[in-house]
């Protein structure tokens, strides 16, 4: 384990349902990150969180919508998604001091899939 | 906006091969690189990291990679490689302006013993 923690590891779902993805990670770091990893393209960085606050949105289209209810738990809630939005969802979490982020450390992973 | 480059996407090599990666970075400002590895089904690792300081920077599993500003890059390398390095690995560059973590594509390493 890295101390991020990720749910579930896999996760199939239909074009209409609703699902969300969990992550949670319990090393006193203040920021938290959603990564989308498809074949063959960069780590793509979708959502970034400092101290709860979201400070960056990638041009995720609406159909992610991510929630940060406190410093060490970050959601994926998602609806209404396209077969190409099938990938390994990562969730990252880093210290930040001042802008210079400390390492980080990222979980394993939810391997999702849309049928 | 910074930008990541890993020309070498598929290396094959056998056991006790010299290793290097290229890594190349676009200019914007202050850089602080990394280098991850992802095994087969595991999650991302960090392997080493640079901020300042001496540019031939040391990481974990006898790599090391070498900071040349000059030419904007950033290469892993390993004397003699082991079939355990079997992975994915990636470069990263982290954007000090926009407080962003920016991969490379990935460079998959096959070791054959």
């Amino acid at each position: 384990e890295t101390g991020v923690t990720q749910t579930p590891r896999h996760l199939v779902m239909g074009m209409t349902n609703k699902k969300s993805l969990k992550c949670e990670q319990h090393l006193g770091h203040n920021a938290m990150y959603w990564y989308k990893q498809s074949a063959k393209k960069p780590l793509e960085l979708m959502f970034v969180y400092n101290f709860k606050e979201q400070t960056e949105n990638n041009s995720v289209p609406s159909r992610f919508s991510p929630e940060c209810p406190n410093s060490s738990h970050l959601f994926l809630h998602l609806h209404t998604l396209q077969p190409e939005d099938s990938a390994l969802y990562l969730c990252a979490s880093s210290q930040n001091r001042g802008v210079r982020p400390i390492g980080y450390t990222f979980g394993s992973g939810t391997r999702l899939t849309v049928v | 906006a910074q930008s990541v480059s890993q020309h070498n996407h598929h290396v094959i090599l056998s056991e006790a091969a010299s290793l290097e990666l290229g890594c190349n970075y676009s200019y914007g400002g202050t850089v602080n690189l990394f280098w991850y590895v992802q095994y087969p089904g595991q999650h991302l690792q960090l392997l080493l990291k640079y901020f300042s300081g001496d540019p031939l920077v040391k990481g974990i599993k006898g790599f090391e990679a070498e900071f040349i500003k000059s030419k904007f890059s950033f290469n892993l390398r390993k004397p003699s490689v082991q079939w355990s390095d079997t992975a994915e690995y990636f470069c990263a560059v982290h954007d000090d302006n926009t407080d962003k973590l920016i991969f490379g594509t990935g460079t998959r390493l096959q070791v054959f013993p």
